[in-house]
């Protein structure tokens, strides 16, 4: 079962514009929440991630908004670049033993000049 | 190197061959872990090592897959008489700490390897 769903599949966005990607987790044990980003033939790398006793993080143009009654978690792309053009996944991880990561779908993004 | 190295890069097996994808993680990283990739979906666990111990192997899907780690470095993922729904790209990630949660846990992933079945 998915436990983490991510949404929209896939993304356009115009350079310049904000590139919002959403996430939602039922498991409640998850404490960790990162989001990796892929280029094409590469393994993802981590980009940013949050713990859920904070609201907001941001570094530089990308920005983690997250809702711990909700259980959902953003990321947001301000001044999108055609360089930001990736496939974005949000992950958790629960809390307890080793640190597994479970991965949504993934959101293709492409940033168009 | 000073990341995780996987060979090959691409690897086509025709059905029922088995296959072995080699993993070399960063070194001295403590935790390794295997996943699957299919075309156009997130990375999905397969088997998690600390050190050379096979801590959870919940994520395999069949028998016919097989992970190890003799030495607590390189790793192996072995597929027996593989099938067509074996295609996919199989990533390997390290990370520098294990049971212990005082780091971030990040994981280092390698460019992973792509495995055709005809």
């Amino acid at each position: 079962q998915q436990q983490v769903k991510q949404s929209p599949q896939s993304l356009i966005v115009q350079k310049g514009g904000i590139s919002i990607i959403n996430c939602a987790y039922e498991n409640t044990a998850f404490d960790y929440f990162p989001w990796y980003q892929q280029f094409p033939g590469k393994g993802p790398a981590l980009l940013i991630a949050i713990r859920p006793d904070v609201s907001e993080k941001k570094e530089g143009r990308f920005t983690i908004s997250f809702n711990k009654s909700a259980k959902q978690f953003s990321l947001h792309i301000m001044d999108s670049q055609p360089g930001d053009s990736a496939t974005y996944f949000c992950a958790a991880r629960r809390s307890g033993g080793y640190q597994k990561v479970t991965f949504g779908i993934g959101t293709k993004l492409q940033v168009i000049p | 190197g000073a990341g995780v190295s996987q060979s090959p890069r691409y690897k086509v097996a025709k059905r029922g061959q088995d296959v072995a994808l080699r993993c070399d993680p960063i070194s001295g990283h403590v935790s390794l872990f295997w996943y699957q990739q299919a075309l156009g979906q997130g990375p999905e666990f397969l088997t998690y090592f600390q050190n050379e111990a096979q801590l959870d192997k919940s994520g395999l899907p069949s028998d016919r897959f097989f992970a190890e780690r003799p030495e607590g470095s390189v790793s192996t993922l072995k597929i027996q008489r593989t099938q067509q729904e074996d295609s996919a790209v199989y990533l390997c990630a390290s990370s520098l700490s294990g049971l212990d949660f005082a780091n971030t846990g990040e994981l280092f992933f390698g460019e992973g390897s792509r495995l055709t079945v005809l």
